[in-house]
């Protein structure tokens, strides 16, 4: 079943501006990962972010993880064209099954 | 190296038609995983692989969808009498072991059940 629930599920904006977007999960998680997916095919990792973590950047990526309010958000620098996709949140809570969400649609304008 | 690959990348068929799915994971991991994205849907989890391990099949949603894996390395997805329902991108994922890893997924199969 879902757990993971993005926000927004679409965002359009200017290349060079910052995308932010937002996960929300329900139940206790061991871990929650981001993963990018292009034209409706394959997923890529993006990054992981453990439940004792609250903060981890990679490159122009930043994810920020509140346990508290079971929230994630995934924040895009500098945005380029080629960072056009669906970008999904997945929860791990131990039993090795992630749970994605419906994802949000980013469109980058040239 | 080589990534996850998947076979075929399409797939038409008519209802009530078998077809099967392969999937090769990447050399040396020992989890694979299936999951089924229906259009403009997150992930859904079918199927999870762990080395000789019994599968835990609790995401299939019906007993016409069966999988195998075979010496513990190529997957393949079948599912019986096809329906219209069925219509998905198929995707295959490994990772190097139990637990919670990374898993790199596969392009999928995009399957069409006229």
């Amino acid at each position: 079943s879902q757990q993971g629930e993005e926000d927004p599920q679409a965002l359009s904006i200017q290349e060079g501006e910052n995308a932010t977007m937002n996960c929300s999960y329900k139940t206790s998680i061991n871990n929650l990962q981001w993963y990018r997916q292009n034209s409706g095919r394959g997923l890529v990792h993006l990054i992981l972010i453990r439940s004792n973590e609250r903060e981890k950047h990679s490159g122009r990526l930043r994810v920020t993880l509140d346990t508290s309010k079971k929230s994630s958000s995934l924040l895009i620098t500098a945005s380029r064209a080629a960072d056009t996709a669906s970008y999904f949140c997945a929860t791990d809570d131990g039993d090795y099954k992630l749970s994605f969400g419906a994802g949000t649609t980013v469109t980058v304008r040239a | 190296g080589a990534g996850v690959s998947q076979s075929p990348s399409n797939k038409v068929t008519e209802k009530g038609k078998d077809v099967e799915l392969r999937c090769d994971p990447i050399s040396g991991h020992t989890a694979l995983y299936w999951y089924r994205q229906s259009l403009g849907q997150g992930l859904e989890f079918l199927i999870y692989f762990q080395g000789n391990s019994a599968p835990d099949k609790s995401g299939l949603p019906s007993d016409r969808f069966s999988a195998e894996r075979t010496g513990g390395s190529v997957s393949t997805l079948t599912i019986q009498r096809t329906q219209q329902e069925d219509s998905a991108v198929y995707l295959c994922a490994s990772s190097p072991g139990y637990g919670s890893d990374t898993q790199y997924f596969g392009p999928g199969t995009r399957l069409t059940v006229l």
